[in-house]
């Protein structure tokens, strides 16, 4: 049962556009979304999250945006640049005291230059 | 680097002998998880410990894994009679008692 779900197995974006990555998710405990990005032979790095209480959160070129009805997030990075190819993994985790985080299957995003 | 550390980072043994991972955690982190990711999936959460207390194993975690944080600070993950199909990357993470935690590289554990 894949409570954290994203389709797009891969994206390819011209640098300078924006870059969108979707997730969707089907528990509704869940209380915190992140983005984690992951190059080759490393481990996951923290970009962005989001509490529920939210529908937005920006950070520099990324922005979450979260639509609770619909159980749906995504990732918008613009201006995208190569070095933003990697593998993108939404996760997401319970309330307090319930931290662990439940991840998508990744999308991976390919920077055109 | 005060970042997250495992080792080793690779790992290749034979089906049946035991296996063990270090993690050292970002030293004020108080909350330690081990996940496994395999080809074309994500992390999956095997289980974490605050402090020296291990709160919760997924049941992916069956009892070959052995899960150790001693004096809450370095954690072991001992896997015994290694299986083919145990070889994946295993991922330590680290936090504050928030969501956002901060992995290290990882051990890629091949069992031939």
């Amino acid at each position: 049962d894949q409570q954290v779900k994203q389709n797009s197995p891969s994206l390819s974006v011209q640098e300078g556009r924006i870059s969108i990555l979707n997730c969707d998710y089907t528990n509704s405990m869940f209380d915190y979304f992140l983005w984690y990005k992951k190059y080759p032979a490393e481990g996951p790095t923290f970009l962005i999250s989001i509490s529920s209480i939210k529908d937005k959160n920006e950070d520099g070129r990324f922005t979450v945006f979260l639509n609770k009805s619909a159980k749906h997030l995504s990732l918008h990075i613009v201006p995208s640049q190569p070095g933003d190819s990697a593998v993108y993994f939404c996760a997401a985790s319970g309330d307090f005291g319930n931290e662990k985080l439940t991840f998508g299957t990744g999308t991976r995003l390919t920077i055109i230059p | 680097d005060t970042g997250v550390s495992q080792n080793p980072r690779h790992k290749i043994t034979k089906r049946g002998q035991n296996v063990t991972f270090r993690c050292d955690p970002i030293s004020e982190h108080n909350r330690l998880y081990w996940y496994r990711q395999t080809l074309g999936q994500g992390p999956e959460f095997l289980t974490y410990f605050q402090n020296e207390a291990q709160l919760e194993k997924s049941r992916l975690l069956s009892d070959r894994f052995s899960a150790e944080r001693p004096k809450g600070s370095f954690s072991t993950l001992e896997i015994q009679r290694t299986e083919q199909g145990d070889s994946a990357m295993y991922l330590c993470a680290s936090s504050l008692e928030v969501p956002e935690a901060f992995f290290g590289q990882g051990t890629r554990l091949t069992v031939v």
